[in-house]
C-alpha cells in the first residue's frame, strides 16, 4: 500500500545546530515530494518540492531537501536552525492523490 | 488581500447537529480540497474538487457533504456531527490542471478547529 512515513514524532535541537527531519515514502514510481511547515494556529505552508532533476533543492527559509531514490527518501535539512523554526513539519508525496506524513514536531532549544 | 479564507475559526457544537464549514479562495484556483488534520495522523483528505460541479471522494469522506457551485467557494457540511469528527479541518486549493492535481502545491486556510460535544 502506499504511504508516507516520518519516523521521528518530535525532535528537539539547539538553537544554530544542524537540522535533518526524515520521510520515508513506499509507492511503485517516483512521486511528486513536498516539504511543508506548520506554525501554531495557521495552516501548511509550502517550503520546497521536487518533481525530477537535480536532487538537492533548495527552499524558502534556508532550508534544502534530498531524494534519494534507492532509500525512497526526502530528508530535510538546514545547517543552522533559529529559534523561528520551531514550528511541525509535514512531508507529502503526491502520485495520484495526496499524502502527508504523521508530521514531525520541531523545538528549539536557546 | 488574496487568498483563501475559512470561516469560523472556531466551532462547538453538539452530537445530531448540522454544520457547515466555510472555505473562499481568491486565486481562482480550479481545484479545492478539504482535509482534516488529527493527532498521529497528519492531514487526511476529505473530499475534493477539480471545477465547479466536480467534486469527488477522497480517503475519509463518510459523514461529510460538499458541494462547489461557485469556483471560489467549497463549502463543507456535517450533516449529523459526532464526537469522531471534533478535529481541525484545512481548506486548501491548487492551480492544477484537470486530472494532474497530485503535481502541484496546495496553498491552505488557517484551519477550523471544530469540537463536538
Amino acid at each position: 500500500a502506499q504511504s508516507v512515513t516520518q519516523p521521528d514524532i518530535h525532535i528537539t535541537v539547539s538553537e544554530g545546530a544542524s537540522l535533518e527531519l526524515r520521510c520515508n515514502y513506499s509507492y511503485g514510481a517516483t512521486p511528486y515530494l513536498f516539504w511543508y511547515v506548520q506554525s501554531p494556529g495557521q495552516g501548511l505552508q509550502l517550503l520546497l518540492k521536487y518533481f525530477s532533476g537535480d536532487t538537492l533543492v533548495q527552499g524558502i527559509k534556508g532550508f534544502e531537501a534530498e531524494f534519494k531514490r534507492s532509500q525512497s527518501s526526502f530528508n530535510l535539512r538546514k545547517p543552522s536552525v533559529h529559534w523561528s523554526d520551531a514550528a511541525e513539519y509535514f512531508c507529502a508525496v503526491g502520485i495520484n492523490d495526496m499524502r502527508f506524513g504523521a508530521g514531525t514536531r520541531l523545538t528549539v532549544k536557546p | 488581500d488574496a487568498g483563501i479564507t475559512q470561516s469560523p475559526r472556531y466551532k462547538i457544537t453538539e452530537t445530531g447537529r448540522q454544520v457547515t464549514l466555510m472555505c473562499h479562495q481568491t486565486w481562482s484556483h480550479s481545484y479545492m480540497f478539504w482535509y482534516r488534520q488529527d493527532l498521529g495522523h497528519g492531514l487526511r483528505l476529505i473530499y475534493y474538487s477539480a471545477a465547479a460541479d466536480i467534486t469527488d471522494k477522497g480517503e475519509v469522506p463518510d459523514g461529510y457533504v460538499v458541494s462547489r457551485s461557485k469556483t471560489e467557494n467549497f463549502p463543507l457540511t456535517l450533516e449529523s456531527a459526532t464526537r469522531s469528527q471534533t478535529s481541525v479541518y484545512f481548506c486548501a486549493s491548487s492551480d492544477s490542471d484537470l486530472g494532474e492535481w497530485s503535481n502541484q502545491p496546495q496553498h491552505f486556510g488557517d484551519g477550523t478547529r471544530l469540537s463536538i460535544l
